[in-house]
């Protein structure tokens, strides 16, 4: 159980275009996803918090029109990168908090496979 | 305020030698605490974790982690590694948010 679905695992954009990463929860409903970023040979560093119907929330100085996140249902969250440039390329990885089954399962969060996202 | 601390950026670590990486915590409460394997290219593996309990904890591929409060410790241990375990190890508090440690790169030398 708690699958993550990332999609797409690897994507190639030009400079100035807009590429959107869908975050699915396949066998549960996650009120609440996360969405992270990965310099090479770095952490993961916390982007945002995506609540099902509501504004994501952005941590200090991610741009929140630069990277737009969408979580209109409970199973989805995507997050766009809009107006690419080299400097987004990176990899992202999203997660997702299962709300049922006890607080293993609300902070025992499952991570996506990633996407590793390429501007040239 | 919360954080994770791996103070080994790398190690290197003979085929069949014992393992072990060191990560600290700081935070207030009792502690929820992972640890991640990340294939270069890859997303993350839970390798496993600790809420409550046993201190000891098994995890898959060998993976075992001792928590200990007194030292605000969760160092990862295995007594042989292959060659296979080459990857990055995150370790992790969870919450609300999760925080990640900066990593450990394990090399595997034959």
């Amino acid at each position: 159980g708690a699958v993550v679905s990332q999609h797409p695992s690897r994507v190639i954009c030009k400079s100035g275009t807009s590429v959107k990463i869908e975050c699915r929860s396949l066998d549960f409903q996650a009120t609440t996803m996360f969405w992270y970023r990965q310099f090479p040979k770095q952490s993961l560093m916390l982007m945002a918090t995506s609540n099902e119907g509501s504004k994501a929330t952005y941590e200090q100085g991610v741009e929140k029109d630069k990277f737009l996140i969408n979580h209109a249902s409970l199973t989805l969250s995507t997050l766009t990168v809009t107006s690419a440039h080299p400097e987004d390329s990176s990899f992202y990885i999203c997660s997702a908090r299962d709300p049922s089954g006890g607080y293993e399962r609300m902070y025992g969060y499952t991570f996506g496979s990633g996407t590793r996202l390429t501007v040239v | 305020a919360q954080s994770v601390t791996q103070p080994d950026i790398h190690i290197t670590v003979s085929e069949g030698a014992s393992l072990e990486l060191r990560c600290n915590y700081s935070y207030g409460a009792t502690p929820y605490l992972f640890w991640y394997v990340q294939s270069p290219g890859q997303g993350l593996q839970l390798l496993l974790k600790y809420f409550s309990g046993d201190t000891l904890v098994q995890g898959i591929k060998g993976f075992e982690a001792e928590f200990k409060r007194s030292q605000s410790s969760f160092n990862l241990r295995k007594p042989s590694v292959h060659w296979s375990d080459a990857a990055e190890y995150f370790c992790a508090l969870g919450g609300f948010k999760t925080i990640f440690g900066a990593g450990t790169r394990l090399f595997v030398k034959a």
